[in-house]
Order: C-alpha cells, then structure tokens, then sequence
C-alpha cells in the first residue's frame, strides 16, 4: 500500500520560506511517476502547486513558480516543496500526492501570520 | 487555456441520478480525473482516465467526456456521496495539472 506524509513546520512568519518534505512508503519514486504538490486554502478550493519526477524533472504552476523549488531525494524515498517569502495568502492545508492523484497525503496545514 | 470551471453546487433527492460538470479547453485533449472530498479529510479519487473507477469505488460514479465538458455522474445517490467534487486535468501544454474549483453536492 502506498503511502505518503507530509512533515514540517506549521507556523511561518510573513516573508519566510515554507519548506515541506513528503515521505512515501510501499512504492520506489525511482519506480516512475511525477510526485505532485496541491494546496488547499481553509475553506476554499484545490490548486496544484507542482510536480517532480524521480529525474529531476519539474513542472510548476506559473503562478508560484517565482518563489517556488521542488525537489527529490530518492535515496531516502522523499520529494520537498520549498516556497519562499510567504505572506498570508499562502495560509493552507499542503497535501502531497502521486501525480495520478491515486494516493495522496492526509495534508498538513500551514499558517501564515504575524 | 488552464482554467476548468465548475458550478458551485448542485443538489440532489436521495436515490437519485446527480451530474456534475466540468467545462474547460483542455478537455478536449486530456482525460478528466474526478475527486471526492469530505469535511477535514483528504480528496479521494473516484473516476480516473475515460471511466475507470479506483478500488472500493461504487460503481453508481461514472465519468464520460463530450468536447470541452466533462461529466460525472452519481446513479442513485447516496446520503454518504455528499461532499465537495473535483475535477482535475492538464493544462493546454500537457505539462501542468489544473483543478477545477469544486462543486458541493447536497443529497436531500
């Protein structure tokens, strides 16, 4: 059964870097598949943050991709988001998900405040 | 275009057939994956490429496709079937993955 989790800080200050690591279990990323990132506002709809593949490969969402960086660690099964000078708006619950979006991670929620 | 639109919400009697649409550019040339998300827990796949459903998924959801809309499709809905739906596809280039903003399906 494949497994993800997301870990990380939860309480950021306006200007800091989000970073987000996502441990997956039960499925190699050296295997194949893009490993994906998706947010989710209190109260508000889904938005794909962007995606890697074990290669290095990356596609972001053009709306983040300034202050944005994904990475993959495939020795220790791990894939990161690291989102730089936050500000309120990016208060969210972070999930991430294998790119069929067959298996996703319970989700963490992240604040952003003062 | 990347944008996928939904209607906000959509009700439906109990035991009744429900569909929930999903309209952009770019299903015209993706397949559409389908979400099912309740109160405080992750989404959860429910139809995925032309009409697959993932294990443990009833088989009153089916997913069909016609142009720039696609649907989804609750026969004979159940009180547990409310939640908020998402559909997901790409983008026009085939390398970003768009969401379209969600309905909330009330069964009555």
């Amino acid at each position: 059964q494949v497994q993800l989790q997301e870990s990380g800080p939860r309480l950021l200050k306006p200007s800091e870097t989000l970073s987000l690591t996502c441990s997956v279990s039960g499925y190699s990323i050296r295997s194949g598949y893009y490993w994906g990132w998706i947010r989710q506002p209190p109260g508000k709809g889904l938005e794909w943050i962007g995606s890697i593949y074990h290669s290095g490969t990356t596609h972001y969402n053009p709306s983040l991709e300034s202050r944005l960086t994904i990475s993959v660690d495939t020795s220790k099964n791990q894939f990161s988001l690291k989102l730089s000078s936050v500000t309120a708006a990016d208060t969210a619950v972070y999930y991430c998900a294998r790119e069929e979006f067959d298996y996703w991670g319970q989700g963490t929620l992240v604040t952003v405040s003062s | 275009s990347s944008e996928l639109t939904q209607d906000p919400a959509v009700s439906v009697a109990l035991g009744q057939t429900v569909r929930i649409t999903c309209q952009g550019d770019s299903l015209r040339s993706y397949y559409t994956n389908w979400h099912q998300q309740k109160p405080g827990q992750a989404p959860v796949l429910v139809i995925y490429g032309k009409d697959n459903r993932p294990s443990g998924i009833p088989d009153r959801f089916s997913g069909s496709s016609s142009g720039n809309t696609a649907t989804l499709t609750i026969t004979g809905a159940q009180a547990e079937d409310e939640a908020d739906y998402y559909c997901n596809s790409r983008d026009s280039s085939g390398n970003l993955r768009v969401f379209g903003g969600g309905t909330k399906l009330t069964v009555l």
